[in-house]
């Protein structure tokens, strides 16, 4: 089956423990990013990555770090977390979209981030 | 920041109500427009994808306008179900190498 796979799903941590919430993809997607949901701000993108070795500040990168060693994952890391970093964090992932055409994200289940 | 706004916030409707709302984004520079339909304690997922001025869109009941000239694109909801009732996302994409916007949503609460 197509997905985009998140682990873990809920995770409370306390503040300045590092973190990763991990996304994998198995469609052979080029592009992949992670957004954060917070009431009334809609989704707001972290980072994003065109391809392997490929990643680009989205909106709201501060706190976290990503990478793209392989097509298939693209982790997001919390190095330092913070109370203010409490949010439900979506993976997402594309076929590239360039030439004309575009595609629909599909999106993985969300990881829902209570820092303490 | 590309701007991209969604009216109404939430929609109420009864069951067997037909029901639209608004996506509004910049229009200059289009590339595409995406709708996703997003349930409670799920992931978003993908209505349609559109990139051309006048295109329209169909799945079931649901079907969706676009008009980038004036920037606006519409979800239209035919008979609403309770099964229906989502949060309804746009977003916008200004070039074939630049990341979606989403808007904040439009939350339907379709009633039995």
């Amino acid at each position: 089956e197509a997905q985009v796979t998140q682990n873990p799903r809920y995770l409370i941590t306390v503040t300045g423990k590092k973190l990763t919430v991990t996304c994998s993809q198995n469609m052979n997607h080029e592009y992949m990013s992670w957004y954060r949901q917070d009431p009334g701000l809609g989704l707001r993108q972290i980072y994003y990555s065109m391809n392997v070795e490929v990643t680009d500040k989205g909106d709201v990168p501060e706190g976290y770090k990503v990478s793209r060693k392989e097509k298939r994952n693209f982790p997001l890391i919390l190095e330092s977390p913070s109370p203010n970093q409490t949010s439900l964090y979506f993976c997402a992932s594309s076929d590239t979209f360039t030439g004309g055409t575009d595609y629909g994200y599909t999106f993985g289940s969300g990881t829902r981030l209570t820092v303490v | 920041i590309l701007n991209v706004e969604q009216s109404p916030q939430s929609l109420h409707v009864q069951e067997g109500d037909s029901t639209n709302f608004t996506c509004s984004f910049p229009s200059s520079n289009f590339y595409a427009l995406h709708w996703y339909r997003w349930e409670t304690a799920k992931s978003p997922e993908a209505l349609f994808v559109m990139t051309l001025n006048g295109d329209e869109k169909k799945k079931g009941r649901i079907s969706a306008t676009l008009n980038t000239k004036e920037g606006y694109s519409y979800l239209y909801i035919k008979g609403s179900q309770p099964e229906d009732s989502a949060t309804y996302l746009c977003a916008f994409r200004n070039s074939g190498n630049t990341p979606l916007v989403f808007g904040k949503g439009t939350r339907l609460s379709v009633i039995a």
